[in-house]
């Protein structure tokens, strides 16, 4: 697609349930990065993958989250049992890993919102 | 590890210049960037300086990099109210593809 595309862009859910978001980069790009954007805070980087390799889970907080990409397509974050703590916006990105620079295209988020 | 940190406001007349500024700690940084963020959208990359520059300009846009004292400027000619939004300073470190963001500095450019 002509960009990166999230849904859904507003998630409302109780505390305890399982969500899971979507992320679908731009067609070409080898790299796909979910970040978490607390109200007020800067971005919080979650997980890194680059193509087949193993993804850099360094960044998710607990092991309620959870992050899959198939090959250079889809991605889905999914956590578990959710807590309050957890509302924030989700932003995904991806960039293409050639070339002297590498800026990411990031999506519009999905804004969750645990009550 | 590596650090960002940004003004957290800066209020501004519309036709002033607007000058946003970024400090980092890792001297290894390759790349650093300049995103807008408007509301409810996701994060457009501005612009991006590479370390071995001091300056770049775009536009309405001049980036000035201080290597040695690690701080980042990004400076807006003609501020216009569509240019309210938030400024995020992001940093790349050599062999890494991850960006460090900054906590994002709330530019309100009022008529």
């Amino acid at each position: 697609g002509a960009g990166v595309s999230q849904s859904p862009s507003n998630k409302v859910t109780e505390k305890g349930k399982d969500v899971e978001l979507r992320c679908d980069p731009i067609s070409g790009h080898t790299a796909l990065y979910w970040y978490r954007q607390r109200l007020g805070q800067g971005l919080e980087f979650l997980i890194y993958f680059q193509g087949n390799s193993a993804p850099d889970k360094s960044g998710l907080p607990s092991d309620r989250f959870s992050a899959e990409r198939t090959g250079e397509s889809v991605s889905t974050l999914t956590i578990q049992r959710t807590q309050q703590e957890d509302s924030a916006v989700y932003l995904c990105a991806s960039s293409f890993m050639q070339g002297a620079n590498y800026g990411y295209t990031f999506g519009s988020g999905t804004r969750l919102t645990v009550v | 590890g590596e650090d960002v940190e940004q003004s957290l406001f800066l209020s501004v007349r519309e036709g002033d210049s607007s000058v946003i500024n970024c400090t980092y700690t890792d001297s290894s940084s390759t790349y650093l960037y300049w995103y807008k963020q408007e509301p409810g959208a996701g994060l457009q990359l501005l612009t991006y300086i590479f370390s071995n520059m001091d300056m770049k300009q775009d536009q309405r846009l001049t980036v000035l990099l201080n290597k040695k004292d690690k701080h980042l400027s990004l400076r807006i000619a003609d501020t216009q109210t569509g240019d309210s939004a938030i400024y995020f300073c992001a940093e790349r470190q050599v062999g890494y593809s991850t960006l460090t963001f900054g906590k994002g500095t709330m530019l309100l450019v009022s008529p």
